[in-house]
């Protein structure tokens, strides 16, 4: 079983919606874990960190349920700009681990 | 502030040729970490420096890779012989703390990436 998984996707999702994806972790144990965002042949670059149960920034919502080993990330009003993939990164034993992300397209 | 820096972007040479991948961190972060990413695959953690001493190598994948930080500033990462199966792509990442703390200075600013590409 991979460490972190996550629906590859694509969502197509028109400009205004809103867009909401899981990933699921193995390892209980797991510390805390964060959304990174990639755009293509970029580096990932951090979208936000998740400590507790959840954080929001502005358009961005991420939940983190521990009893069920899954984090999820909403995105509201989607922006033509929010075209990526959003990788989920959890912090097994004090490295990253990736998921393999989700394709996320905002059309017009 | 300048972000994570690496060089080259793209690298293309021969089975059993040697290269060496640089980085240079965020001017101040003690942390340095090198991950890679194969095609097809996700990206896989290969070690962390702090300072100059090698944390945590657990994730190179053979003796071939040897990874260096000189002085605690920028890394090398080298490959001697190079393999088909070692192209990809190399990012680097920096940070002032650990991932053991749970705070912003935590968090991994990773470079651009090098492409490696061995024929």
């Amino acid at each position: 079983r991979k460490e972190v998984e996550q629906d590859p996707g694509p969502f197509n999702v028109p400009e205004g919606a809103t867009v909401a994806f899981n990933c699921t972790y193995s390892n209980s144990a797991s510390q805390s874990f964060f959304w990174y965002r990639q755009d293509c042949r970029k580096e990932p670059k951090l979208l936000m960190s998740v400590y507790s149960s959840g954080n929001e920034d502005g358009r961005f919502t991420a939940q983190l349920n521990r009893a069920s080993q899954y984090i999820s990330l909403l995105i509201r009003d989607s922006k033509l700009s929010d075209s990526a993939t959003y990788l989920c990164v959890v912090n097994n034993d004090y490295k990253l681990s990736f998921g393999a992300g989700t394709t996320v397209t905002v059309r017009a | 502030e300048a972000g994570v820096t690496q060089f080259p972007s793209h690298s293309v040479i021969e089975k059993g040729q040697t290269v060496t991948l640089r980085c240079d961190p965020i001017s101040g972060h003690d942390n340095l970490y090198w991950y890679r990413r194969v095609m097809g695959k996700e990206i896989k953690f290969l070690l962390h420096f702090v300072k100059e001493s090698k944390q945590d190598e657990s994730g190179m994948p053979n003796n071939r890779f040897l990874a260096e930080r000189t002085g605690g500033t920028y890394s090398t990462l080298k490959v001697q012989p190079a393999e088909l199966e070692d192209s990809g792509v190399y990012f680097c990442a920096s940070s002032q703390r650990g991932l053991a703390y749970f705070s912003g200075a935590n968090v991994l600013t990773f470079g651009a990436g090098s492409r490696l590409t061995v024929l």
